[in-house]
């Protein structure tokens, strides 16, 4: 089975841009998660969804960053506009019993 | 508040050798526990997991790890290293209703294999 897969793998855009990420949860899971991993803060939990819903938004860090998942299969997190401070790596992950989170290989950000 | 301690931030062990890594817990409830490892430039891929049951857990790549509530830790082990475990390893705790929601990483240990 395909695992959870997010896009693009690596990005490095200029403070300003706008940054979209995507993901691919496994099929049949129901719960979506973003997470955002720092040297100085480790892994985070920024968002979460259950059946395309969002339940808990509160680790998103500010307004710059929005997140979305129209269906079932599909998933983004935006960052309009992007910072320096933003550079990290996202990871997208799921589940189906809210209890083993499976994830992604994650997205590398450099804002320069 | 959950939390997770990994009091080791870097060990380093000669292949072969056996191996445990410390974890730590905080959780007012019945926790759910997981190991997890990262290889450099990946993602993080479940070793194991631990719910309910037998407190001794085993998961892939031979680690195994032991939920001991009186000392609220969920150390994990394994017997021979070999040099492809040189990876971060983080443990996380999740909540009875909401493993998602509350799941709370440690900030990783890193694990180094001399030859």
């Amino acid at each position: 089975d395909a695992g959870v897969i997010q896009s693009p793998r690596h990005e490095v855009t200029e403070m300003g841009q706008e940054v979209t990420l995507r993901c691919k949860p496994i099929s049949g899971h129901d719960y979506l998660f973003w997470y955002r991993q720092t040297m100085m803060r480790g892994l985070e939990l920024l968002i979460y969804f259950n059946n395309n819903v969002p339940i808990d938004d509160s680790g998103m860090p500010e307004d710059r960053f929005s997140a979305k998942m129209p269906n079932a299969s599909f998933s983004t997190l935006k960052i309009q506009p992007s910072e320096p401070r933003d550079s990290a790596v996202y990871f997208c992950a799921s589940t189906w019993d809210d209890r083993t989170i499976y994830f992604g290989e994650g997205s590398w950000l450099t804002v320069v | 508040a959950q939390s997770v301690t990994q009091p080791d931030i870097h060990i380093t062990v000669s292949e072969g050798a056996s191996l445990e890594l410390r974890c730590n817990y905080s959780y007012g409830a019945t926790p759910y526990l997981f190991w997890y490892v990262q290889s450099p430039g990946q993602g993080l891929q479940l070793l194991l997991k631990y719910f309910s049951g037998d407190t001794l857990v085993q998961g892939i790549k031979g680690f195994e790890a032991e939920f001991k509530r009186s000392q609220s830790s969920f150390n994990l082990r394994k017997p021979s290293v070999h040099w492809s475990d040189a990876a971060e390893y983080f443990c996380a705790v999740g909540g009875v209703t909401g493993g998602g929601n509350k799941l709370t990483f440690g900030t990783g240990t890193q694990l180094k294999v001399e030859l």
